[in-house]
């Protein structure tokens, strides 16, 4: 069973466009996570969720947007993609940080 | 400004060798300093670090913290080719506010 499974893999998509990806975690944890990837490799933190409290970096453009249907799900949702919106995103789930974070497989997005 | 920064950005080593790799830090908060390790696909736990002094150990990895000094290392001994990955330190403030991550270090070991 994947502890924190993020769909789609992929993504290729037009500029312009809205689309969501999911992620779920099966752990029980109570804070989730959206991290962006660059290319470099250098993770940023997106968001951060608990069932209490929203947690955004003011550096993130306002067309990002989470959703949490419940405690077991984050998802992300990005309106008018641009080109530069191209990167692996990774949710992540904690309870606590006593053992680290569980990331899932990422979602490789491609803006064309 | 980044908070977490690691050293070197890459390192290309041989097969047996041992490896250090940096990392510093300057937050206000300090709670917790964590490394993973990024293969393909997603990171994987490491350690976590609370406390100076104590040395986290697994197999051929382990790693201190200098919690006066701000910096953290990881070591790794008798490299093997499947050590070759992106290690990534993160540090951990206030209670429950994200990770920050360093831009990693690409450790590649060639036999």
């Amino acid at each position: 069973d994947t502890a924190v499974s993020q769909t789609p893999k992929y993504l290729v998509t037009q500029m312009g466009n809205d689309k969501s990806i999911k992620c779920e975690q099966n752990l029980g944890h109570d804070t989730m996570y959206w991290y962006k990837q660059d290319s470099k490799k250098f993770l940023k933190i997106m968001f951060s969720y608990n069932n209490k409290e929203l947690i955004i970096n003011e550096t993130v453009p306002n067309r990002f947007s989470p959703k949490s249907p419940d405690k077991a799900h984050l998802n992300l949702h990005i309106n008018s993609l641009e080109l530069g919106d191209s990167a692996v995103y990774f949710c992540a789930s904690s309870r606590g940080t006593v053992y680290g974070y569980t990331f899932g497989s990422g979602t490789r997005l491609t803006v064309v | 400004e980044d908070k977490v920064v690691q050293s070197p950005l890459s390192l290309v080593v041989h097969e047996g060798d041992t490896v250090t790799l940096n990392c510093s830090y300057e937050v206000t908060n300090f709670r917790s300093l964590l490394w993973y390790k990024q293969e393909k696909k997603a990171p994987t736990f490491l350690f976590m670090l609370t406390s100076s002094g104590i040395e986290k150990k697994s197999g051929r990895l382990s790693s201190i913290l200098d919690k006066k000094e701000l910096f953290s290392i990881l070591n790794i001994t008798a490299t093997q080719t499947g050590d070759s990955a992106v290690y990534l330190c993160a540090v951990e403030e206030l209670r429950n506010t994200p990770l920050v991550f360093g831009k990693g270090t690409r450790l590649s070991v060639i036999a």
